[in-house]
């Protein structure tokens, strides 16, 4: 079945170490990628997204993402968290030629001091 | 300024009541959305219109109708409300000629008592 894969639900990282969130999909063709970033008690921001060129996407606040189209991935980075990334984070995709933008289960990241 | 935004912020009713969302953008999108976030965080598509005419019916229960009077509304009329209906609904826009990514409101948080 086609879907998209978020395998944690929460990650703790201390402030100011590395983060890697993973997203997985299984579709047949190369959907659009996306990353959002949900706060609490807000809606959901665009953090970057792929559409074709490019493996590594630079995004807003410091993320990146990289497409491997070989693993079905495209995980979410950042050299050193803040505080302030303490959120709900959510992979999306819209399947090539379809309308619908659909999300993974999202991954919570908790920052320690 | 706000791009998509959404009234009431918070809702509380009880079962059995009819309710109303509304959702308005001003970005000049031609796509509107509802989505519903459950309590475990987990996004799902309920409906999508373009250019006021509905393209995507997930399977939605018919007490849940949306309108669309213009391209920059869409709001979501939910009747006989029950306790499963309680939930965060965003609504969201995109030009869909341009592949564009969703813009989202920022929530209604439903709870029916």
């Amino acid at each position: 079945a086609q879907s998209v894969t978020q395998p944690d639900i929460h990650i703790t990282v201390s402030e100011g170490a590395s983060l890697e969130l993973r997203c997985n999909y299984s579709y047949g063709a190369t959907p659009y990628l996306f990353w959002y970033v949900q706060s609490p008690g807000q809606g959901l921001q665009l953090l970057l997204k792929y559409f074709s060129g490019d493996t590594l996407v630079q995004g807003i606040k410091g993320f990146e993402a990289e497409f491997k189209r070989s693993q079905s991935s495209f995980n979410l980075r950042k050299p050193s968290v803040h505080w302030s990334d303490a959120a709900e984070y959510f992979c999306a995709v819209v399947p090539f030629g379809n309308e619908k933008l659909t999300f993974g289960t999202g991954t919570r990241l908790t920052i320690i001091p | 300024d706000t791009a998509v935004s959404q009234t009431p912020k918070y809702l509380v009713t009880q079962m059995g009541n009819d309710k109303s969302i509304k959702c308005e953008q001003n970005l000049g999108h031609d796509t509107m959305y509802w989505y519903k976030q459950d309590s475990k965080k987990f996004l799902k598509i309920m409906f999508s219109y373009n250019n006021k005419e509905l393209i995507i019916n997930e399977t939605v229960p018919n007490r849940f109708s949306p309108k669309s009077p213009d391209k920059a509304h869409l709001n979501l009329h939910i009747n006989s409300l029950e306790l499963g209906d309680s939930a965060v609904y965003f609504c969201a826009s995109v030009d869909r000629d341009r592949n564009s990514p969703l813009h989202f409101g920022n929530g209604t948080r439903l709870t029916v008592t």
